[in-house]
C-alpha cells in the first residue's frame, strides 16, 4: 500500500515563484527521501532527510520533516521552467530490511 | 560510471510469452529494486535484494520472478506476460538501506497486448 500521499497532486505556477509540496505518510521512518521525475524519464534522487533531522538545505531545496505530524515539506524556491517534473516523496522504514515506499507524486508546472 | 542500466527501453508482448528486464549497475551497491509505474499509482514495490543471493517479495510480486548471482545483476522474469502487466518498470539501486539515496534506471515501457 502507498505510504506517502503527496499533496496538491498538481500544481502551475510562474518562472520565479517558489513551489511547495506537502508530503504525509502512516508509519515510523528512518528517512524521507525526495524524487524529481521529469517526463518519460528515470527517477532522480534530490534530497534525503533523517527521522531525527527536522530541516535540510540543498540549493534552491528546502525539506522539512515532522514526525510527530508525519509529514514532509519541499520547498523549491525561484523556480525555473526547467523545474517543471513530477516530484515523488518516498520512507525508508525503521525495521529489518528497509525499502522505499513511494507516494503518488505532485506534477509541478512552472511557466515561463 | 554508467549508474544503472535497463535493457530493452521498450517492448511489446503478446499474452502468454515470457521475458526478462534487464537490469545491470556498476557502482558495487547491495541493495537493488524493481517497480512497477501505472498512472495515477505512484511507483511499487515488485521485489528487491539487500545482497547477491538473497531476495524478496515486495508490494506487488505475482506473475514477477527475480534472481540475484551477481552483485552487479538483477533480472526481472515475466513468466507468463497478462495486459495487468503493461506499465513503466524502473531499477533501483542503493549502496545498502538505511540512510542511501536511490540510483534509478531509465525505465523500461512494456505493453502487454
Amino acid at each position: 500500500s502507498q505510504q506517502g500521499e503527496e499533496d496538491p497532486q498538481a500544481l502551475s505556477i510562474q518562472e520565479g515563484e517558489n513551489a511547495t509540496m506537502n508530503c504525509s505518510y502512516k508509519t515510523s521512518i528512518n528517512n524521507l527521501q525526495w524524487y524529481r521525475q521529469n517526463s518519460g524519464r528515470g527517477l532522480v534522487h534530490l534530497i534525503l532527510i533523517r527521522s531525527n533531522e527536522r530541516e535540510k538545505h540543498s540549493g534552491r531545496l528546502r525539506v522539512t520533516l515532522d514526525t510527530s505530524k508525519k509529514s514532509s515539506s519541499l520547498l523549491i524556491t525561484a523556480s525555473r521552467a526547467a523545474d517543471t517534473a513530477s516530484y515523488f516523496c518516498a520512507t525508508e522504514g525503521d525495521s529489518g530490511y528497509s525499502t522505499l515506499t513511494f507516494g503518488k507524486g505532485t506534477m509541478l508546472l512552472v511557466s515561463p | 560510471n554508467a549508474g544503472v542500466t535497463q535493457t530493452p527501453k521498450f517492448q511489446v508482448l503478446k499474452t502468454g510469452q515470457s521475458m526478462t528486464l534487464q537490469c545491470a549497475q556498476d557502482m558495487n551497491h547491495e541493495y537493488m529494486s524493481w517497480y512497477r509505474q501505472d498512472p495515477g499509482m505512484g511507483l511499487r514495490l515488485i521485489h528487491y535484494s539487500v545482497g547477491a543471493g538473497i531476495t524478496d517479495q515486495g508490494e506487488v510480486p505475482n506473475g514477477y520472478n527475480v534472481s540475484r548471482s551477481t552483485t552487479e545483476d538483477f533480472p526481472l522474469r515475466l513468466l507468463s506476460a497478462a495486459p495487468s502487466q503493461t506499465s513503466v518498470y524502473f531499477c533501483a539501486s542503493s549502496p545498502q538501506g538505511g540512510g542511501y539515496g536511490y540510483t534509478f534506471g531509465s525505465g523500461t515501457r512494456l505493453t502487454v497486448v
